[in-house]
């Protein structure tokens, strides 16, 4: 079974661009995981979709947005880009266990850099 | 915020030593789960161990944790250079979007 894919693997972009990532979760998984990675920090959780719903989102400003197809792949949009945005974007399936408690299965992330 | 902290920050060590991670945390949880991030990469799950156990082992790994104490310590006996990577703890207190990642160990195991 294939794992989570993501792209780009890298995307350079100015500022007030605006920058699209995409993610395909495993196979017959309903959900989507987005969080950010800045240089050297932990995982900050931005978004959670699942069957097409945003379910959930962590604390950043609303230029920060997605949405979920049909097929249950997903893409994280990011509009007018600052600086501080410059972070690996991944993307993680959840392996289930009961109340959401299994591992989380990830993607290897998408570098992106605003200049 | 960021539940999950991490000890030390980095830790260097030769090939073949043990390395042992801390990790902190401030709510309760369901289970604390420890991944791996090799170079900008995506991370891979390691270990689960759930707030009933104190101990589990897989492998090289072996992990604790103490929930009176709210911590959680990760050692990888017999490291080896393949080992380099940093190391996050994960707290689950019970749906995915809780999630808690630490700030990470940075592990170098030299040759």
């Amino acid at each position: 079974e294939a794992g989570v894919t993501q792209s780009p693997t890298h995307l350079i972009k100015t500022r007030g661009q605006q920058a699209t990532l995409r993610c395909s979760p495993i196979s017959g998984h309903t959900s989507v995981y987005w969080y950010q990675q800045a240089l050297g920090l932990g995982l900050q959780f931005l978004l959670w979709y699942d069957e097409g719903e945003e379910r959930n989102r962590g604390n950043f400003p609303p230029r920060f947005s997605g949405r979920q197809f049909p097929n249950y792949s997903s893409e994280l949009n990011v509009n007018a880009l600052e600086l501080e945005d410059s972070a690996l974007y991944l993307c993680a399936s959840p392996g289930g266990g009961a109340f959401g408690t299994g591992e989380l299965f990830f993607g290897e992330g998408s570098r992106l850099t605003v200049l | 915020s960021q539940q999950g902290e991490e000890d030390p920050q980095a830790l260097s060590i030769q090939e073949g030593e043990n390395a042992t991670m801390n990790c902190s945390y401030k709510t309760s949880i369901n289970n604390l789960q420890w991944y791996r991030q090799n170079s900008g990469r995506g991370l891979v799950h390691l270990i689960l161990i759930r707030s009933n156990e104190r101990e589990k082992h897989s492998g090289r790994l072996r992990v604790t944790l103490d929930t009176s104490k709210k911590s959680s310590s990760l050692l990888i006996t017999a490291s080896r250079a393949a080992d380099t990577a940093s190391y996050f703890c994960a707290t689950f207190p019970g749906g995915y979007q809780k999630v808690t990642f630490g700030t990470g160990t940075k592990l170098q195991v030299i040759p």
